[in-house]
């Protein structure tokens, strides 16, 4: 399986601020997501990263507010943007090429 | 209703107990299954597939039965490194790896 690397691991930010986490994978993959999982909960898909189109979203989630980009099969981008104390979560970037989705270490995000 | 529901936890066993884990699913059109383990502050990592006939992997046993939208996992003989949250994961439509996650169940052995 790929390794999937991001950054940062963790970040303190203030309301009304935006972040934006990393994901490099060390081979292309085919499919690239978006997790984010907070606390005491399961994994919540944000959306799908789509190489070089507008990544598609799951009910709830907007692209004002985590927009995406995937420019190569390689790297994706997550941005928080506006942060509320409600954002405070551990958002993972996954990737897929045969079924099994394999994780990076996730970033953690407090927000104060 | 969710899509993916497990058991509610935590279970806690003693060290060589079996525990058995049920999951039910509400998408008939779901393709594939799995069992997902996470370590506590870990990433997810996959555990099993879960194929149709049932399929076994050492002391872990996967079974899943279409009718019912039924998935369980069996862990026989129970470690202490065996503690973990275990997720139970359904990809809703075949769509290489777009997997939807039950709220897991966290499983506690004890020496």
């Amino acid at each position: 399986s790929a390794v999937i690397s991001q950054k940062p691991s963790r970040d303190i930010c203030q309301r009304g601020t935006s972040l934006t986490i990393q994901c490099q994978v060390d081979s292309q993959v085919t499919m690239m997501f978006w997790y984010r999982q907070q606390p005491g909960q399961s994994l919540t898909l944000i959306a799908t990263a789509n190489q070089g189109s507008e990544a598609t979203y799951e009910s709830g989630f907007v692209i004002d507010k985590f927009p995406i980009s995937r420019p190569n099969l390689t790297f994706s981008t997550l941005t928080v943007s506006n942060m509320s104390p409600e954002d405070s979560s551990i958002y993972l970037c996954s990737g897929s090429n045969t079924g099994e989705l394999f994780f990076g270490e996730g970033s953690r995000l407090t927000v104060l | 209703r969710k899509e993916v529901e497990q058991d509610p936890g935590p279970f806690n066993v003693p060290e060589g107990a079996t525990v058995a884990f049920n999951c039910t699913y509400s998408n008939s059109a779901s393709q594939s299954f799995f069992w997902y383990r996470q370590d506590c502050r870990k990433e997810p990592k996959l555990l099993m597939s879960v194929y149709s006939s049932g399929n076994e992997d050492g002391r872990f046993t996967a079974q899943l039965n279409r009718a019912s939208q039924y998935i369980s996992l069996l862990i026989r003989d129970s470690k202490l490194s065996d503690s973990a949250t275990y997720l139970c994961v359904v990809n809703r439509n075949n769509q290489g790896g777009k997997l939807i996650f039950g709220q897991g169940t966290e499983l506690s052995v004890k020496p």
